[in-house]
């Protein structure tokens, strides 16, 4: 069964203070991983898809890489405003996403 | 240009009632997915609807049934309610194959 285990669950940051998320995953024939990104009371908001080892997106202070067993999430001086919970879903066989449970970053001025 | 749309936003109901929450997807989309969110955890997989018809579907019991309408719009219908209902229920869209997941911001349901 598809495995998917993000760490740390909480991070605090100061405001400029760089940090990396990891995404672990257990997946027969990945198909793509996913980074969300969640607010309080919203919906996840899609981020970057990543499809194969070595891959990189990369989207204003945001940086995704893929690795063959892990996905890190690289924050770049972050502001405020990235306070959220990054989420991170693999896609195998079939449409299903399943999610690691997440990671909440908190950015303070 | 609308995003997926959810209905209502919140709602309570009592232990052993039935439901029903409702979503658009976003226009061009014509795959509609369920998902389950509890409080501090990532969304879980309940099922999936493209023509009409439920294709793929996750560890939920039958309590949890779904459908798909010609426009595309969808139903989560969830009967016998259990206080282990209570979660943040996504809807997510997309178009073709491998894009990516488009949510809504959920319904907020608490069974009391």
């Amino acid at each position: 069964e598809d495995q998917v285990t993000q760490s740390p669950e909480a991070l605090r940051l100061q405001e400029g203070e760089s940090s990396s998320l990891n995404c672990s995953y257990t997946v027969s024939g990945l198909r793509g991983l996913f980074w969300y990104r969640q607010d309080p009371g919203k919906g996840p908001e899609f981020l970057f898809t990543l499809y194969s080892a070595g891959e990189e997106k990369e989207k204003e202070r945001l940086k995704a890489t893929l690795t063959k067993k892990e996905s890190f999430l690289h924050i770049t001086a972050p502001k405020p405003e990235d306070s959220a919970t990054y989420l991170c879903a693999v896609k195998a066989a079939g449409n299903k996403l399943t999610f690691g449970g997440g990671t909440r970053v908190l950015v303070k001025p | 240009d609308a995003g997926v749309t959810q209905s209502p936003t919140h709602l309570i109901k009592t232990r052993g009632q039935q439901v029903t929450l409702r979503c658009s997807p976003k226009s061009g989309h014509d795959t509609v997915s369920w998902y389950q969110q509890a409080l501090g955890q990532g969304p879980q997989f309940i099922f999936q609807y493209y023509e009409e018809e439920e294709r793929q579907r996750g560890n939920f019991p039958d309590r949890f049934s779904g459908h798909q309408f010609p426009n595309y719009s969808s139903e989560l219908n969830v009967n016998a309610l259990l206080l282990g209902d209570s979660a943040l229920y996504l809807c997510a869209s997309r178009g073709q194959d491998n894009s990516p997941l488009h949510f809504g911001n959920g319904t907020r349901l608490t069974v009391t």
